[in-house]
């Protein structure tokens, strides 16, 4: 079975600062994971994912994740953040064989202050 | 980059009435396309696999007679909600795979907003 855990349902940050959105996941199989982000009554667009190449992913929009297997985490990261950053970011896991199947997290809605 | 069409984007109807749901692949074909349910600030739940020229497969709790599923083409899925009452409310996205990148992840729709009143 797989699992995702996104630790803080709200992240609040000022503009040009660090944003570090956390995401830990468990599976039993060797996992494929995602970033997405949802502006508010949209769909999902993909952000990042690692499908078991380079640990570092990088993104679009300047965001860029971390594959840490001994950790089981796949933290979402970005320099400076921007206004524009402002929705809600879904960690996602799928099995590396059955890529199909998306088990999301509950998602962390971020703010961005000027 | 490929693209999903919802249509409609908001449905507002009674208490009983049936709503349809269309999923369109713009510009890839998918034989696979997934729905999901997100209830207010929650995640996204998927409800169904949905299969063309075949029968959709349902996750487990989710009514198949309740959700109805229509994969005709290779572009094209529907999502009826049969009977709708106010607990269906909610916000469906479906989402598809494009053939003939068999390694890209699923391409998601915007959205379709269901009220019942």
């Amino acid at each position: 079975a797989q699992s995702v855990t996104q630790l803080g349902s709200h992240v609040s940050v000022s503009e040009g600062a660090l944003v570090l959105l956390r995401c830990n996941y468990s599976s039993s199989v060797p996992p494929y994971l995602f970033w997405y982000v949802q502006y508010p009554n949209q769909g999902l667009q993909l952000l990042l994912k690692y499908t078991s190449a380079a640990t570092l992913v990088k993104g679009i929009n300047g965001f860029e994740a971390e594959f840490k297997k001994s950790e089981t985490s796949f933290h979402l990261t970005k320099p400076s953040a921007h206004m524009s950053d402002a929705a809600e970011y879904f960690c996602a896991v799928s099995d590396a064989y059955n890529t199909d199947k998306l088990i999301f997290g509950t998602g962390t809605r971020l703010q961005v202050f000027p | 980059g490929a693209v999903v069409s919802q249509h409609p984007s908001w449905v507002i109807c009674k208490s009983g009435t049936s709503v349809k749901i269309e999923c369109r692949s713009l510009d890839f074909q998918a034989t696979t396309m997934f729905w999901y349910r997100q209830f207010p600030k929650q995640s996204l739940m998927l409800m169904a696999t949905s299969n063309e020229g075949s029968k959709a497969t349902y996750e487990q709790g989710v009514e198949k007679d309740k959700f109805l599923i229509n994969h005709a083409s290779l572009t094209l899925s529907t999502l009826t909600v049969t009977s709708a009452h106010p607990e269906d409310s909610s916000f469906y996205i479906c989402s598809a795979r494009d053939l003939s990148h068999s390694n890209q992840p699923q391409h998601f729709g915007d959205g379709t907003r269901l009220s019942i009143l």
